[in-house]
């Protein structure tokens, strides 16, 4: 099955800088790359995610590359604020279908004022 | 207010007890899932549906069971031979193939 590697597993970056999250994955016919945001005592939330066929893909001060060949996509969060601050989620769908998300571990990211 | 509605928000479990986990969804999703949530850890999928009647284990199936006899909903049991069941336990739905879930607020399980 499908396993996905997620570094660092913290990270602390100061107020306006950015942060990158990276994770890797083993299925090479995985096709789906969705990021999630879970904020404490809650579920996770969906802010982006990329499809195998599209190299970049950004939303305002989020971004996410994938890189098919090495196998491995990252999640840059640019002018980083305090309400940023939050467990990052990376996952990865296997080729096999609608059946569910391989999730990475986590990122633990803390914004210093 | 569409989404996918869990309760309790938090649950106490004792020995060799059975407790219930509700999750239900007004989305229209045909697909849900259960995840379990450790400290520190990604999230593991327990058991998913993709459509009603039907139900398939994840990668941690044991000690656990489920039913989807109607769309909306899919209950988790967690039973008395899950030996670690302290855990949060997070429900989610998607549609069709996109791939993209929606999750509920989860459920703290906890043993007394």
């Amino acid at each position: 099955g499908e396993n996905v590697e997620q570094h660092p597993s913290t990270l602390s970056v100061q107020e306006g800088d950015s942060a990158v999250i990276k994770c890797t994955y083993s299925d090479s016919a995985s096709n789906y790359f969705p990021w999630y945001k879970q904020e404490l005592g809650k579920g996770p939330q969906l802010i982006i995610d990329i499809r195998s066929n599209v190299g970049e893909k950004k939303d305002q001060r989020i971004a996410v590359t994938l890189n098919k060949t090495a196998k491995h996509f990252s999640l840059h969060i640019t002018e980083t604020q305090p309400e940023d601050s939050a467990v990052y989620f990376c996952a990865a769908r296997g080729g096999g279908g609608a059946d569910g998300l391989t999730f990475g571990k986590g990122t633990h990211l803390i914004i210093q004022p | 207010d569409g989404g996918i509605t869990q309760s309790p928000k938090y649950l106490f479990r004792k020995e060799g007890q059975n407790v219930t986990l509700s999750c239900e969804q007004n989305l229209n999703h045909d697909a849900m899932y259960w995840y379990r949530q450790d400290p520190g850890q990604g999230l593991r999928l327990i058991y998913y549906s993709q459509i009603v009647n039907d139900f398939q284990k994840g990668d941690i199936a044991e000690g656990y069971s489920v039913s989807r006899e109607k769309k909306e909903s899919f209950p988790l049991t967690v039973t008395s031979a899950q030996k670690n069941p302290t855990a949060f336990y997070l429900c989610a739905s998607s549609v069709g193939e996109s791939g993209k879930l929606f999750f509920g607020s989860g459920t703290q399980l906890s043993v007394l």
